[in-house]
Parts: structure tokens; sequence; C-alpha cells
């Protein structure tokens, strides 16, 4: 299996513009989570999807942020407008089943908003 | 609330020494404790876990142990390697109150563990 991929590895953009990061989960897995990481914060769950229905976005920052999951094998989180303190590595996670018990990760999208 | 807290880093050891990262928590209802492991350029990996008290997790020469009365978890080796080099977390989860899954995980702030050869 290819694992959880995630895309792109890296993003540099000017603050104000929209960024998408992309996610595929490991196939067969149908709960799937986008962490962020910070030096400050650590690691937060910003929202978590199960069968492709969000279940809890509560950790999402405001709405700048949105995140879809059109069907099971692909998932985006969306920053528009970005700003300059959204610089962070954003992690896509699943699961196949609705704890965290196995969890695996992608391996991240390093965002720069300069 | 949930909350774990562990050890700063960076940790630096020569190659065979014994490794020991502290760990503890604090939550609400029954957590499951685990251990990540991320290599440089990598997402999180599952290392160990344990899902009640006095479990013990154990995998690639580490293990930790569920201690309930001083909610601890700290992960030990005995003879660390270059190749363990990475970051840890130390992180649990637990049923909410009202019975309902387990889906959060609770992350420390990670430690960075250099070993020289």
């Amino acid at each position: 299996d290819a694992g959880v991929i995630q895309s792109p590895r890296h993003e540099v953009t000017e603050m104000g513009q929209e960024v998408t990061l992309r996610c595929k989960p490991i196939s067969g897995h149908n709960s799937l989570f986008w962490y962020r990481q910070t030096m400050m914060r650590g690691l937060e769950l910003l929202i978590y999807f199960n069968n492709n229905v969000p279940i809890d976005d509560s950790g999402m920052p405001e709405d700048r942020f949105s995140a879809k999951m059109p069907n099971a094998s692909f998932s985006t989180l969306k920053i528009q407008p970005s700003e300059p303190r959204d610089s962070a590595v954003y992690f896509c996670a699943s699961s196949s089943q609705q704890g965290v018990e196995k969890l695996f990760f992608g391996s991240g999208t390093q965002l720069s908003v300069l | 609330g949930n909350s774990v807290t562990q050890m700063e880093g960076p940790v630096t050891l020569s190659e065979e020494a014994f490794l020991t990262i502290n760990c503890t928590y604090t939550a609400t209802g029954y957590p499951s404790l685990f251990w990540y492991v991320q290599y440089p350029g990598e997402g999180l990996q599952l290392l160990l876990k344990a899902t009640k008290a006095d479990d013990k997790g154990s995998n690639k020469g580490f293990e930790a142990t569920y201690r309930k009365e001083t909610t601890s978890f700290h992960l030990e080796k005995g003879s660390v390697q270059v190749s363990d080099s990475a970051v840890y977390f130390c992180a649990l989860s637990a049923l909410s109150s009202s019975g309902g899954s387990n889906y959060k995980l609770t992350f420390g702030k990670g430690t960075l563990l250099t070993v020289n050869p």
C-alpha cells in the first residue's frame, strides 16, 4: 500500500492567496483527520471525517479554513485568504475504524505564507 | 480536559546508551496511551500503545508501561541506535464522558532524540 499521500510537500505563497492542500487516504480507511503542527502549539486536530462526513470541525481555527471530503479517496483543506500565522506543517491521517487505535499519517505539507 | 506532558528535549545520546523519555498525562475517562515517532521529513508512525492500566506496549526494542497510579507512560530503550534519531510524541485518546468514540488524540509537544555514533 502506498500509504497516505499528501500534496504538495511544500507550498510557499503570499499573504492573501488561496491555498489548497490535498490528501489521499489509504484505500479502505473510513476515517480521515487533518492535523496542524507548529513549534508553539504542537500537533492540533483541525477536523475529523468519518465515512466522508465531517464529524468534528471544532479545531478549525476560523472561517478562513474549510475542508471537504467529496469521496472516500480524496480530501482537501483550503485556506482563503492565507495569513503568515498559518505557516505550519499540515498532516493528513487515516484509519480503518472510528477510533485512533491505528492512525496512519501522511508525510505532511510544509506551508509557508510570506 | 485531557493533556500530555513530556520531557523537553533535545536529548542527545551515544549509541548503545539507555533511553528514557518521560511522559505524564491528565485525562477524564479511561485513556489509551500511545507513543508515536516522526523520522525526519516523514509523518508520524505509531510506535507502541497500551490500552489499560499495567499494560506494557513494546516494539523495535522500545517499551512503555501504563502506570495509572502515577499517570505516566515513560518510553524506554535499553540500547539506542543512530537510526533511532527522531522526534517522539506521547499521546492519549479517551472516551468522552458520554461514551462516544475516542477519535481525538491529544499529543505532547514532542522530544527530539539525537543518537551519535
